[in-house]
């Protein structure tokens, strides 16, 4: 079964809003990790927060971690064309280093 | 540093064809993935390499599966003898240490006819 659980399946949105999904996930966490997959590419790195953490920035990417709801959110800001994508969270699991996937969000901007 | 290289890129096999996917990691990264991904289980882990050694291997469907990992620099996932329910995409990743962010690579695609 996969830990994570991303919500919503999919998203469209205007170029120019802003885009928001969240990840679920089960167990006690090490970190959580954000990915984004171009269609037909590999998956991209973009934010890695640990249980410690609460918020990270990183250009117009903000994610949250709030352990005590077992959530996390990812939201871009001023979303462009460039993307549309998939985003997956991944989780650590405390003393197990593996990265284990959520289904995935599917975003669209429309230009 | 040229990423985390798979090869092929693509695969097109006929049922009970043997199929090796090959992993080059990026160089001192001491963790290696591989993942199967398809539209209807998504992204899976099969199996995780630490320093070579095979750490956990739950999530290899079945015995027609295995993976290898000789030296730092190489991985090889095998399946024989395939078939049509093996088609999916095929990722390595890497990571250079424990719950690091991971680098992945193209992705072999592989279709089983």
């Amino acid at each position: 079964s996969q830990q994570g659980e991303e919500d919503p399946q999919a998203l469209s949105i205007q170029e120019g809003e802003n885009a928001t999904m969240n990840c679920s996930y089960k167990t006690s966490i090490n970190n959580l990790q954000w990915y984004r997959q171009n269609s037909g590419r590999g998956l991209v790195h973009l934010i890695l927060i640990r249980s410690n953490e609460r918020e990270k920035h990183s250009g117009r990417l903000r994610v949250t971690l709030d352990t005590s709801k077992k959530s996390s959110s990812l939201l871009i800001t001023a979303s462009r064309a460039a993307d549309t994508a998939s985003y997956f969270c991944a989780t650590v699991i405390s003393n197990d280093y593996k990265l284990s996937f959520g289904a995935g969000t599917t975003v669209t901007v429309r230009a | 540093d040229a990423g985390v290289i798979q090869s092929p890129r693509h695969e097109v096999t006929e049922m009970g064809q043997e199929v090796t996917l090959r992993c080059k990691p990026i160089s001192g990264h001491d963790y290696l993935f591989w993942y199967r991904q398809t539209m209807m289980r998504g992204l899976e882990l099969l199996i995780y390499f630490n320093n070579n050694v095979p750490i956990d291997d739950s999530g290899m469907p079945e015995d027609r599966f295995s993976a290898k990992m000789p030296n730092a620099s190489f991985s090889t996932l095998k399946i024989q003898p395939s078939e049509p329910r093996d088609s999916a995409v095929y990722f390595c990743a890497s990571s250079p240490g424990q719950g690091s962010r991971g680098t992945f690579g193209s992705g072999t695609r592989l279709t089983v006819v």
